[in-house]
């Protein structure tokens, strides 16, 4: 159980480029989701949480405009990075934590999206 | 910001001995702690969790030691396998927050 699918796994584009990526829970629902940013060879870094039918909360030295975070279900979350330069290629990983009144859950990650841009 | 070319730490371990991976959190606030595995260009995948009111939890061949005195987490990986090897995470959630907060990893290598 608690499996997050993200979509697409590898992303290669030109400069200018806008680029959406997708995170699904898939057999759980979650009104918080999470997209981290990772450098190789680094640790994840939070860049936003993204709460189900209210704007996401951004980390600091994010830009929101640059990254716009959309959650307009229970189980999907869309990153979408905007007129993408090549600085923002990178690793990005969403998560999601069930749902359920009581009980800590652990946050469960996708598999991450490689975006290259060139 | 962030930096670049940063070297993880390593661990060698010989197949079959035990792995110990420590890490160092910093908020004494924090009430929550995850160990995630992650392999290359995958995601972190969840190995085990403990919250602050317990010491010490175990699973199938790991275990997870709390010290808040000195906010010390360590993963013990018991007979360690070649399906062991990735780099391992601790986290840390605030008390009464969301956020997770990620060390920096400790790549664990396994020698046949």
């Amino acid at each position: 159980g608690a499996v997050v699918s993200q979509h697409p796994s590898w992303v290669i584009c030109k400069s200018g480029t806008s680029v959406k990526i997708e995170c699904r829970s898939l057999d759980f629902q979650a009104t918080t989701m999470f997209w981290y940013r990772q450098f190789p060879k680094q640790s994840l870094m939070l860049m936003a949480t993204s709460n189900e039918g209210s704007k996401a909360t951004y980390e600091q030295g994010v830009e929101k405009d640059k990254f716009l975070i959309n959650h307009a279900s229970l189980t999907l979350s869309t990153l979408t990075v905007t007129s993408a330069h090549p600085e923002d290629s990178s690793f990005y990983i969403c998560s999601a934590r069930p749902l359920r009144r009581g009980v800590t859950q652990p946050q469960h990650f996708g598999d991450g999206t490689r975006l290259s841009i060139l | 910001g962030e930096s670049v070319g940063l070297h993880l730490p390593t661990l060698s371990v010989q197949e079959g001995d035990n792995s110990i991976i420590n890490c160092a959190y910093s908020n004494s606030a924090s009430d929550y702690f995850i160990w995630y595995k992650q392999e290359s260009g995958k995601g972190p995948q969840f190995i085990i969790d403990i919250r602050s009111n317990m010491d010490k939890r175990q699973g199938q061949r790991v275990t997870v030691l709390l010290n808040k005195t000195v906010k010390h987490l360590s993963l013990q990986i018991a007979a360690t396998q070649p399906g062991d090897s990735a780099v391992y995470f601790c986290a840390e959630r605030g008390a009464a927050g969301n956020k997770l907060t990620f060390g920096g990893g400790t790549r664990v290598l396994v020698k046949p």
